[in-house]
């Protein structure tokens, strides 16, 4: 079984700064993905980024970026460039090839002005 | 694309009475769906694995009887909380499960339902 930890309950952050967000994970298998989600308070559940395990380079979107360190089971999610929009709830989130996922406890994010 | 709707968004029951929730995959077929639950501030557990033609599979802990989950065709998956009590209100989210290249597949999530049992 896979575990994932979050271990920062809330963070907080000033527009414009940059922010991470910590995530450790603990697995057997070989094959798996990581993702990290935000959940803004209309609750729908939205993709901010995913990395295949396989891969080493570390993935990026736009203001979004992971540091994904698999010896040390770690991946966690840097943001630039706050903006109060990315005001939400972050779950880290393991997914297997088959599609399952185990979520974090979540990290409440505040973007402050 | 790749858009995942349930219904409704919010319902009101009284206890003792059930209450089925549907998630629809409108854009794609689905062969498996997820079903989830979330207390406020929580993390989401995953309840079941809904597979289309067959049982689902539920998670140590979650009550079969209790969460009827029936995954009838490729796109329509719906969760029956039947003979609801106060202790099952919560937030449900249902996911649908989208195969991608390689071995990969992703997941697409509804927006949830809001249950509340007085």
């Amino acid at each position: 079984a896979q575990t994932v930890t979050q271990s920062q309950p809330e963070m907080s952050v000033q527009e414009a700064e940059t922010v991470t967000l910590s995530c450790t994970y603990d697995t057997s298998e070989n094959n798996y993905y990581l993702f990290w989600y935000k959940q803004p308070p209309s609750r729908q559940m939205i993709l901010v980024i995913r990395q295949e395990a396989y891969k080493q380079q570390n993935a990026t979107e736009n203001r979004f970026s992971v540091n994904f360190q698999k010896a040390a089971k770690s991946f966690s999610l840097k943001i630039s460039d706050s903006q109060l929009g990315d005001t939400a709830m972050y779950f880290c989130a393991f997914g297997t090839s088959y599609g399952k996922l185990t979520f974090g406890q979540g990290t409440i994010l505040t973007v402050h002005p | 694309g790749a858009v995942v709707s349930q219904h409704p968004s919010w319902v009101i029951c009284k206890s003792g009475t059930s209450v089925k929730i549907e998630c629809r995959s409108l854009d794609f077929q689905a062969t498996t769906m997820f079903w989830y639950r979330q207390f406020p501030k929580q993390s989401l557990m995953l309840m079941a694995t809904s597979n289309e033609g067959s049982k689902a599979t539920y998670e140590q802990g979650v009550e079969k009887d209790k969460f009827l989950i029936n995954h009838a065709s490729l796109t329509l998956s719906t969760l029956t909380v039947t003979s609801a009590h106060p202790e099952d209100s919560s937030f449900y989210i249902c996911s649908a499960s989208l195969p991608l290249a390689g071995d990969r597949n992703e997941q697409f999530f509804g927006p949830g339902t809001r249950l509340t049992v007085l």
